[in-house]
């Protein structure tokens, strides 16, 4: 089984603070992903990376930016947090194989920026 | 603008009864379709996938129909049971390793 461990289920931070949510992956895949979710707007990806030192940007990179230094552990940093991005974050990982493989999800991170 | 979408917000059924959760699409280029469920406080847990080379993709309670031209599938779930209610979210790729969620749709199973 696929293991997707988020480092914090809950955190509490202030307003302007840098804010990283770590993500660790046991199965070697190449793709991880970001997502937030929000009541009634589903998941929405942040960024992705398909490789180590490789990026992309998903749909609302705004505020955001990633690294990814090791194949298995994939950051999402908050460079200020402001109050909109208290949040329900999702990190995810699955194989390269053109888009049809299912992604393999972590329990998620409940975020509060005060 | 909105590629996948889930247009009913929640479903209420009883025990033992069909679950039909429906998801529409407007991409054509999508050609890989998957159902993810959610319980609070957890992530997403993958449950079901159809390609677009199939119409019908089953596994136990779960069905998965595709229906191509009218860019629709839909998940059933028979029977229904108490653990089932979760958020069910329908998810589409087309060539890409990433995903396009709809906004989920709350599954709600009264004994």
């Amino acid at each position: 089984d696929v293991k997707v461990t988020q480092s914090s289920r809950y955190l509490v931070k202030r307003t302007g603070e840098k804010v990283f949510l770590e993500c660790v992956q046991d199965m070697d895949h190449e793709n991880m992903f970001w997502y937030r979710q929000d009541p009634g707007l589903g998941l929405r990806l942040i960024y992705f990376s398909y490789d180590v030192k490789m990026k992309e940007k998903g749909d609302i990179p705004e505020g955001y930016s990633v690294s990814r230094e090791k194949k298995e552990r994939f950051s999402l940093i908050l460079e200020s947090a402001s109050t909109n991005q208290t949040s329900m974050y999702l990190c995810a990982t699955s194989e390269p194989q053109g888009g049809n493989q299912p992604q393999h999800f972590g329990d998620g991170t409940r975020l509060s920026i005060l | 603008d909105q590629q996948v979408k889930q247009n009913s917000p929640s479903l209420s059924v009883q025990e033992g009864r069909i679950s039909i959760l429906n998801c529409d699409y407007t991409n054509s280029m999508f050609d890989y379709f998957l159902w993810y469920k959610k319980y609070p406080a957890e992530g997403p847990t993958f449950l079901i996938s159809i390609s677009s080379i199939k119409d019908k993709n089953e596994d136990g309670r779960f069905t998965v129909f595709l229906n191509k031209s009218a860019k629709h599938l839909s998940l059933h779930i028979v029977p229904s049971q108490p653990g089932d209610s979760a958020v069910y979210f329908c998810a589409a790729s087309g060539g890409s390793e990433k995903l396009v969620f709809g906004k989920g749709m709350k599954l709600t199973v009264n004994p």
